[in-house]
């Protein structure tokens, strides 16, 4: 089971920053969140990752709450080509393999 | 870098054959390579953890007799889908993690249509 909620659809404006806020509450102290986006039939495109401390890439933020129950992924200047599905998921560490547990998503459309 | 290919990207297969998709890490070399089904409107679902060299590791309910997974090298992992069915139509991703590193990346995911 998927150990994230997100909610089912957001829309932002194209040139605004789209917030897409993700609840991990369950989360372990040793899970890592990794944040995923699938554009409509291709596969996953890597966003960003964390543990406890706010990230910071070409493609994103990502800020973790201090008790790192939720987090938030920052796209800061949402273009068209950000619609897209967006993935919060927990990393799994289970014995020597780390899994990617997926949940069903943010549906985030950017309009003109 | 850190591009994984699969090949076909879309096959249409007659019920009873079996089909082969392969994986490919084309810039980086992946110890370990994932498999996942997702189906229209719904999230993609764990299959199967594979590690070159070793028998694949299969998430409870997934048959691995049906699902037939191959890591021979540190680039090229194969899924074959056995004796397919209409039910086994799917659009099938493969990752794969760059050794020492922990992300995932993902290949452009393969269309199975049993008919």
């Amino acid at each position: 089971d998927a150990k994230t909620t997100q909610p089912t659809s957001m829309d932002c404006a194209e040139g605004r920053a789209a917030n897409l806020p993700c609840n991990h509450s369950t989360i372990s102290g040793n899970e890592y969140v990794y944040w995923y986006r699938q554009i409509h039939s291709q596969g996953p495109q890597y966003i960003i990752h964390g543990l406890k401390n706010n990230e910071t890439n070409e493609m994103a933020s990502l800020i973790i709450t201090e008790d790192r129950k939720s987090s938030t992924l920052i796209l800061p200047h949402a273009t068209l080509r950000d619609t897209a599905v967006y993935y919060c998921i927990v990393r799994v560490d289970a014995g020597n393999n780390r899994k990617l547990i997926w949940g069903l998503g943010t549906s985030l459309a950017v309009n003109p | 870098g850190a591009v994984v290919s699969q090949h076909p990207s879309w096959v249409i297969c007659k019920s009873g054959t079996s089909v082969k998709i392969e994986c490919r890490s084309l810039d980086f070399q992946a110890t370990t390579m994932f498999w996942y089904r997702q189906f229209p409107k719904q999230s993609l679902m764990l299959m199967a953890t594979s590690n070159e060299g070793s028998k694949a590791t299969y998430e409870q309910g997934v048959e691995k007799d049906k699902f037939l997974i191959n890591h021979a090298s540190l680039t090229l992992s194969t899924l074959t889908v056995t004796s397919a069915h209409p039910e086994d139509s799917s659009f099938y991703i493969c990752s794969a993690r760059d050794t020492g590193y922990y992300e995932q990346y993902f290949g452009p995911g393969t269309r199975l249509t049993v008919t």
